[in-house]
């Protein structure tokens, strides 16, 4: 498959443990938060979103941490597993403006 | 449940070109967004369409435009293709021009050459 990114951050973790991506943000006025997984060749798969009047979020093997203060969002993955290697990427919208996509950081797992 | 598909696949085509590129939405989506994404980038916004409507428009130039037909599926155009314009384009779905629940398809890799 093709490249989708080669000169990202890369996070390297052991199967099985925890991973942690981090993402700043810009816009105070954004008011839903999104992070997509996107594999080699694929487009951007939804993972998990938060709303700006939330700080913390729960899904499976999944937590989304925002701070709005520090403008900061976090993707922690738990028990991290080979399927998980790809490039993440968070967003931010208002709800009806276009997504902006932050810098993506590269996953990978090493077995 | 159909998810968004995109036609084609890969495309090569030659500097000064002109390309089209082909997108159906997710079943029961009206909304339809392309985005560009180089290599080792986030994808980045060109317009919507919504309502057979441009909605929304990225810092793109004219040369970029697109069409909604009535069953929502769209096309994105590029005339005067530059070497810069190779890249991934995506196409994303979603429910009355709401952006926060967007379904993306595959791509198109558009490589001028």
């Amino acid at each position: 498959g093709e490249s989708v990114g080669l000169h990202l951050p890369t996070l390297s973790v052991q199967e099985g443990d925890n991973s942690i991506i981090n993402c700043a943000y810009s816009n105070s006025a954004s008011d839903y938060f999104i992070w997509y997984k996107q594999e080699s060749g694929k487009g951007p798969q939804f993972i998990i979103d938060i709303r700006s009047n939330m700080d913390k979020r729960q899904g499976q093997r999944v937590t989304v941490l925002l701070n709005k203060t520090v403008k900061h969002l976090s993707l922690q993955i738990a028990a991290t597993q080979p399927g998980d290697s790809a490039v993440y990427f968070c967003a931010e919208t208002q709800g009806n403006t276009p997504l902006v996509f932050g810098k993506g950081t590269r996953l990978s797992v090493i077995a | 449940d159909a998810g968004v598909t995109q036609s084609p696949t890969h495309l090569i085509k030659t500097r000064g070109q002109q390309v089209t590129l082909r997108c159906s939405p997710k079943s029961g989506h009206d909304t339809v967004s392309w985005y560009q994404q180089a290599l080792g980038q986030g994808p980045q916004f060109i317009f919507q369409y919504y309502e057979e409507e441009e909605r929304q428009r990225g810092n793109f130039p004219d040369r970029f435009s697109g069409h909604q037909f009535p069953n929502y599926s769209s096309e994105l155009n590029v005339n005067a293709l530059l070497l810069g314009d190779s890249a991934l384009y995506l196409c994303a779905s979603s429910l009355d021009g709401i952006t926060y629940e967007q379904y993306f398809g595959p791509g198109t890799r558009l490589t001028v050459t």
